[in-house]
């Protein structure tokens, strides 16, 4: 099974500022089948990026994706109050793994 | 409008069996898996197994395997997630979520089922 490291496991930052967050692969990810996901308090989680680097639908640009092999990246390019959440990755090149999560907290 | 509604919140006791639906409307029903994901409270998230609505295909995750039931039934779009008895430790908040055509990441999340089990 692929286990998937995720870090920091907060990052506390203002309105404004770069978020980078990190999901390290236990064993190369085929195909660079990695998925991120957005998840505000009390909602379900939302697609945001799959093959790694994918916008899914409605997404917004500042929202990016990349990597391959064991090391990916989520960038939000400038925090918006809204993406103040918990963001996890997940694999299904082998199976399906979720990482535990990172969460982006306001400063 | 594409979306997944599931079943309402349930409190339980130990030992007792539950059986949650989730139903698919606005796409084809038969033409993506569907997932189930367990997530506790204040943890993360966890894959519990999919089925394919067209052949019922179902594939545990190796955690749940021998826990829970999966099953769909395509007449009516809707995917069940079901214990034969339950134990405190299900308590937990259960999200049936799409995966996407080809790929299994999940593409449309349904809202959750809240499930207590407290004596």
């Amino acid at each position: 099974e692929i286990v998937l490291t995720q870090s920091p496991g907060t990052l506390s930052l203002s309105p404004g500022e770069r978020a980078t967050l990190s999901c390290r692969a236990s064993q190369s990810v085929y195909s660079s089948y990695l998925a991120w996901y957005q998840q505000t308090p009390g909602q379900a989680p939302r697609l945001l990026i799959y093959g790694a680097s994918s916008r899914a639908t409605g997404i917004p640009d500042r929202f990016s994706g990349s990597g391959s092999g064991t090391d990916f990246t989520l960038t939000i390019s400038s925090l918006e109050p809204e993406d103040f959440a918990v963001y996890y990755c997940q694999q299904y090149g082998s199976s399906l793994t979720f990482g535990p999560g990172t969460k982006v907290a306001f400063k | 409008e594409v979306q997944l509604v599931q079943s309402g919140a349930e409190v339980k006791k130990p030992g007792e069996s539950l059986k949650i639906y989730c139903k698919g409307s606005g796409y084809s029903f038969t033409s993506h898996w569907m997932g189930w994901v367990r997530q506790m409270p204040g943890k993360g998230l966890e894959w519990m197994g999919i089925i394919y609505p067209g052949d019922s295909d179902t594939r545990y995750s190796p955690s749940f395997q021998g826990q829970v039931t999966i099953s769909a039934d395509k007449s009516i779009s809707t995917a069940y997630l079901q214990w034969g008895s339950l134990k405190a430790s299900d308590t937990a908040m259960y999200y049936c979520a799409r995966l996407g055509e080809s790929f299994w990441f999940f593409d449309l999340w349904g809202r959750g089922t809240p499930v207590t089990v407290s004596s």
